[in-house]
């Protein structure tokens, strides 16, 4: 099918390091993006990955790529409540067009 | 960020009623677009543009009606809508749709709410 899948909730402590994951369905895939969504706002991209790249490190946040399970994760590192927010992936197919995951609500309790 | 603006940030009508959203963007981008955004659902895309030229319709009901007088805006009339469209309208940009180096950026949305 089209879909890209995520788990609805992740809930984890304060300093702790948080996982989110995603599984899409097109090997042909260039692009993945992580997109945050804080409460009443619109979607802030946070970070991308190539698809011939395994991993990308950008600061608290580690993308990790497998291609083979078109499975993609977000870490977060010394998670903060200021990370509690919906977080998107989502794929680029074709030219233009972004398939986006369901999100994953992130909960940080201190 | 100011990069992608959208007005108003929220909206309430009648199903009767004539609106428009409107989006602009600041970041010199030739592509933009619209998404809805309802409760338990995937982001869903409605209209692309580029260089001000419609380029995709994601079978939305003709009772949304998008307009693209320049790249730098993008409007979306309203006209007897129905309860369900009920939903966050969300407008992003990017560079050029056919580099997929480049990032669609969002606005922070337009809440609609009908009555």
């Amino acid at each position: 099918g089209e879909d890209v899948e995520q788990s609805l909730f992740l809930s984890v402590r304060e300093g702790d390091s948080s996982v989110i994951n995603c599984t899409y369905t097109d090997s042909s895939s260039t692009y993945l993006y992580w997109y945050k969504q804080e409460p009443g706002a619109g979607l802030q991209l946070l970070t991308y990955i190539f698809s011939n790249m395994d991993m990308k490190q950008d600061q608290r946040l580690t993308v990790l790529l497998n291609k083979k399970d078109k499975h993609l994760s977000l870490r977060i590192a010394d998670t903060q409540t200021g990370d509690s927010a919906i977080y998107f992936c989502a794929e680029k197919r074709n030219t233009d067009k972004l398939i986006f995951g369901t999100g994953t609500r992130l909960q940080v309790f201190p | 960020e100011t990069g992608v603006t959208q007005t108003p940030r929220h909206l309430v009508m009648g199903m009767t009623n004539k609106k428009s959203l409107k989006c602009e963007q600041h970041l010199g981008h030739n592509a933009m677009y619209w998404y809805k955004q309802s409760a338990k659902k995937p982001l869903e895309l409605m209209f692309v543009y580029n260089f001000k030229e419609q380029t995709e319709n994601n079978s939305v009901p003709s009772r949304f009606s998008p307009e693209c007088p320049n790249s730098s805006h993008l409007f979306l009339h309203l006209h007897t809508l129905q309860p369900e469209d009920s939903a966050l309208y969300l407008c992003a940009s990017s560079q050029d749709p056919g580099d997929s180096n480049q990032p669609q950026h969002f606005g922070d949305g337009t809440r609609l709410s009908i009555l």
